[in-house]
């Protein structure tokens, strides 16, 4: 199947501890992307990469960290910088002009 | 930085009427403009998307885009239950792919 894996669906980090969300796509898309959502709140970017080996910080990029080595892996590190990181992530990836949207990972600080 | 305004909601309305949804954005050279839909607890997924002035259908949904009044809007024909859910308006930016979102607007569809 193609699309857009994002693990685990649940993650429970303990304050001071850096955490990783995993996002793989089988789709061949160049771009890829990662947002934050909030309860009653929209989409806000963190980061997005348009080619391997090449990011940008989006709207909301501190606290967190990612790579791109492969095309078809974004992975997002939340660090303990990141001072309230419990969120639902999305990550999504787009040869267009509108993204696909993995099924994201619901983070909870405990 | 971009704002994109949507009203606040929520939003209920009978099986059967019309659902009007609305959107406000800032950045006037903006080109691309989407609906996505957001059940609870789910992931974002496009219903449609629009670029020119004036209206665009797909089955049941309308959407309709004024750029000179900075406005966009999503209409819901024959509203179903299944169609409760967060629509989330978003505006593409000078990168591609690069999205700005509003904080949607939760839509109940009641028997």
């Amino acid at each position: 199947d193609g699309g857009i894996t994002q693990s685990p669906k649940y993650l429970f980090r303990k304050e001071g501890q850096n955490v990783t969300l995993s996002c793989e796509q089988n789709l061949n898309h160049d771009a890829m992307y990662w947002y934050r959502q909030d309860p009653g709140q929209g989409l806000r970017l963190i980061y997005y990469s348009q080619i391997v080996n090449d990011f940008q910080k989006g709207d909301i990029a501190e606290g967190y960290s990612v790579s791109r080595e492969k095309k078809e892996s974004f992975p997002l590190t939340v660090t303990s910088a990141q001072k309230n990181p419990t969120a639902f992530y999305l990550c999504a990836s787009s040869t267009s002009t509108s993204p696909s949207f993995g099924q994201g990972t619901r983070l909870t600080v405990v | 930085q971009k704002e994109v305004e949507q009203n606040s909601g929520p939003l209920s309305v009978p099986e059967g009427a019309i659902a009007s949804l609305n959107c406000t954005y800032s950045d006037r050279v903006s080109q691309s403009f989407f609906w996505y839909r957001q059940y609870s607890g789910k992931s974002p997924e496009l219903i449609m998307s629009i670029y020119s002035n004036g209206d665009k259908e797909d089955g049941r949904f309308t959407a309709q885009l004024n750029k000179a009044s900075q406005y966009v809007s999503l209409l819901i024909r024959d509203s179903q239950p299944s169609d409760s859910a967060t629509y989330l308006c978003a505006v593409g930016g000078s990168t591609l792919g690069r999205l700005y979102f509003g904080r949607g607007t939760q839509l109940t569809v009641w028997p």
